[in-house]
């Protein structure tokens, strides 16, 4: 059971370039997330999908696409990417009503972008 | 505007010197509190959630307490290996059906342990 698998680990671009970064779940959540972590600016939401089909921005969203691929996909695209994108990514999944539990978010590794 | 504030930015303990983390939250209702665990280079690891004032957990060294303004991470006796950075989330009851899983991190608080 290897949860919320990101790929790849690490990834160095130059400025103009595209990139996506995977993240698959086999948890049967529903719901999945990315996030960028950048050092004095805590985790911020880039875009989040609810459900299969769905996908809505969050807090950060410029200068990036996703495409929710199916139940267990969720891919962010870069498809110019900036200095200003370097930073740590991370993906996650919900769960929901599970043990009395819910809405708990469970991460990924992370994905560490240089764009130089 | 829904915010999450954590202090202090870091910690220094020596092992077996207890503290706290403090977490402030303005949140137009809250739906639930989140503490999380972060080891260096890792993604976030789930440590409790609080929905209600007054509503404690606990898990070995570690006893989460939550009010109406902010919730405490109480660090009785720590370890070494409890060094991390310790996050705080919110998630508010104004996002609702495929937005209800959203949260809000603070910035989060180092903490080192020495032996």
């Amino acid at each position: 059971n290897a949860g919320v698998t990101q790929t790849p680990k690490f990834q160095v671009l130059k400025t103009g370039q595209s990139m996506t970064l995977q993240c698959a779940q086999d948890m049967n959540h529903n719901s999945m997330y990315w996030y960028r972590q950048d050092p004095g600016m805590g985790l911020r939401l880039i875009y989040y999908s609810a459900s299969e089909g769905t996908t809505d921005k969050g807090e950060v969203p410029n200068g990036y696409n996703v495409s929710r691929l199916n139940k267990r996909e969720f891919s962010l695209r870069l498809e110019s990417a900036a200095p200003s994108q370097t930073s740590v990514y991370f993906c996650a999944t919900v769960d929901r009503f599970e043990g009395g539990r819910r809405n708990i978010q469970y991460f990924g590794a992370g994905t560490r972008l240089s764009v130089l | 505007e829904d915010q999450v504030t954590q202090s202090p930015e870091a910690l220094r303990l020596q092992e077996g010197e207890s503290s706290s983390l403090n977490c402030s939250y303005t949140v137009s209702g809250l739906r639930g509190l989140f503490w999380y665990r972060q080891d260096p280079g890792k993604g976030p690891e789930f440590l409790f959630t609080l929905y209600s004032a007054g509503e404690e957990k606990e898990k070995e060294r570690l006893k989460a307490t939550l009010t109406k303004k902010e919730s405490f991470l109480h660090i009785t006796a720590p370890k070494p290996e409890d060094s991390a950075t310790y996050l705080c989330a919110v998630q508010a009851l104004r996002y609702y059906g495929g937005s209800q899983g959203n949260l809000i991190f603070g910035k989060g608080t180092k903490l080192s342990v020495k032996p």
